[in-house]
């Protein structure tokens, strides 16, 4: 079975423009995760979706935003890029949790979209 | 929210030897306590976890221990190998949301397996 498949992998970008960023989840996992791994440290939480609807929101501007389609499959937007957004995205993807995060399941990670920003 | 702190940040082990990473966390509400490793170049794969009703989980070379008393949980991997060499991440679920897919990571293990 495919796992957690992003695209691009790969993108360069100059500071002011926008970029979408793509995630295909596991097939049956209705839930999806964005984090943002800056070089050296761990993952930081962006946005969850699940059903379509956001569930959870880190500590990041409004500069970022995200959507779930029908099908599950997200998009993450950034716009007004700036020279700190280079980072390595990524989306993980869950099954559905009864009872919220103290039922935390396990997040499947995809390989990540790199993002540099000049 | 959950506060996540993980050291060391470097380890170097020769093959063969045992390597330990030890973790804290902040939220006594927190009951799900994963590991990922992630290779160069890849995405975070997780590789054991471990929930509040046990102490310790084992899995083939790696295992778990939760000490909820202490609020900290460490990863042993034994008989190390060069295909262990990667940088090892813990986290732990923010309880105060009910977005299961947030996950508090630490900053990261850089293990290296010297042959």
């Amino acid at each position: 079975d495919a796992g957690v498949t992003q695209s691009p992998t790969h993108l360069i970008k100059t500071r002011g423009q926008h970029v979408t960023l793509r995630c295909s989840p596991i097939s049956g996992h209705k839930s999806v995760s964005w984090y943002q791994q800056v070089l050296g440290q761990g993952p930081q939480f962006i946005f969850q979706y699940y059903e379509k609807e956001e569930r959870g929101r880190g500590n990041f501007p409004d500069r970022f935003s995200a959507r779930q389609f029908p099908n599950y499959s997200s998009e993450l937007n950034v716009n007004a890029l700036l020279l700190g957004d280079s980072a390595l995205y990524l989306c993980a993807s869950s099954l559905e949790v009864v009872g919220g995060a103290l039922d935390t399941g396990e997040l499947f990670f995809g390989e990540g979209s790199r993002l540099t920003v000049l | 929210g959950e506060n996540v702190e993980q050291h060391p940040s470097t380890l170097s082990v020769q093959e063969g030897d045992s390597a330990v990473i030890k973790c804290t966390y902040s939220d006594s509400a927190s009951n799900y306590f994963p590991w990922y490793k992630q290779e160069l170049g890849k995405g975070p794969q997780l590789i054991i976890d471990i929930r509040s009703n046990v102490g310790e989980k084992k899995d083939q070379r790696i295992a778990v221990t939760l000490n909820k008393t202490a609020k900290h949980f460490s990863l042993h991997i034994t008989e190390t190998q060069p295909e262990d060499s990667a940088v090892y991440f813990c986290a732990a679920p923010d309880p105060t949301t009910d977005s299961w897919g947030k996950l508090q990571f630490g900053a990261g293990t850089q293990v290296v397996v010297t042959p």
